[in-house]
């Protein structure tokens, strides 16, 4: 099974501030007949469903806010927060969908205010 | 609008099964595919398996392929998942979600979660 990992696990962001959160996958999640990266992020609220933030390693699921942008392919991802807002608390999760299940997240990273 | 929406709380003892509903509406049910996804207290989220609510055809994963049965009922737009000899390790909150067309493991609708307690 894929082994994805997050870094760090928390961590505390002024208001306005960016925040970089990293996913490593074990393997490469890049699909090199149409060269996606099959790597998505999501945001968890307390007490809301997760919600899909970004897919495809880099597209904004429609409704996201800019300041959420992904980046990166093969096995290192970023997700990035460039100006924290106080909604922007959350969990956030990677998680790879490369070909057949099962499907991984990684074990979340909590974002707050500093 | 587009929902998802679980059944509430259980509280089961060792040994029995829960079911747990999915209710969807604002969309086109039998068009996509329905996946269940379970978080335990401090893990990381984990996928149980799908169902295609058109076809009915579904997969487990095998960490619980001998213990989960997910069926859907079409004419009420909802989807089923049970889990039988629950164990302690079973307390979790589920979650439905429904896959992106065309994209498998991609889950771009989520209910609120179901929260299950397997305690004595």
């Amino acid at each position: 099974d894929f082994v994805m990992t997050q870094s760090p696990d928390s961590l505390a962001v002024s208001l306005g501030e960016r925040a970089t959160i990293s996913c490593k996958s074990s393997q490469s999640v890049l699909y090199s007949s149409n060269n996606q990266n099959y790597l998505a992020w999501y945001q968890h609220k307390p007490g809301q469903p997760p919600k899909l933030l970004i897919y495809w390693a880099s597209t904004r699921e429609s409704g996201v806010p800019d300041r959420f942008s992904g980046s990166g392919s093969g096995t290192d991802f970023t997700l990035t927060i460039s100006s924290l807002q106080a909604e922007d608390v959350a969990v956030y999760y990677c998680q790879q969908f490369y070909t057949n299940p099962p499907w991984t997240f990684g074990q979340g990273t909590r974002v707050e205010i500093k | 609008q587009v929902h998802l929406v679980q059944s509430g709380a259980e509280v089961e003892n060792p040994g029995a099964s829960v079911r747990v509903s999915c209710k969807a509406s604002g969309y086109t049910f039998i068009s996509y595919v329905l996946y269940w996804v379970r978080q335990a207290p401090g893990q990381r989220l984990e996928w149980m398996g799908w169902i295609s609510a058109g076809s009915g055809n579904t997969k487990y994963s095998q960490k619980f392929q001998d213990r989960v049965t997910i069926i859907r009922d079409t004419s009420a737009s909802t989807v089923y998942m049970e889990l039988s000899n629950l164990r302690s390790e079973d307390t979790a909150v589920y979650y439905c979600a429904r896959g992106r067309l065309g994209t498998t493991g991609l889950f771009d609708l989520w209910g609120q979660g179901t929260l299950v307690t397997v305690s004595s």
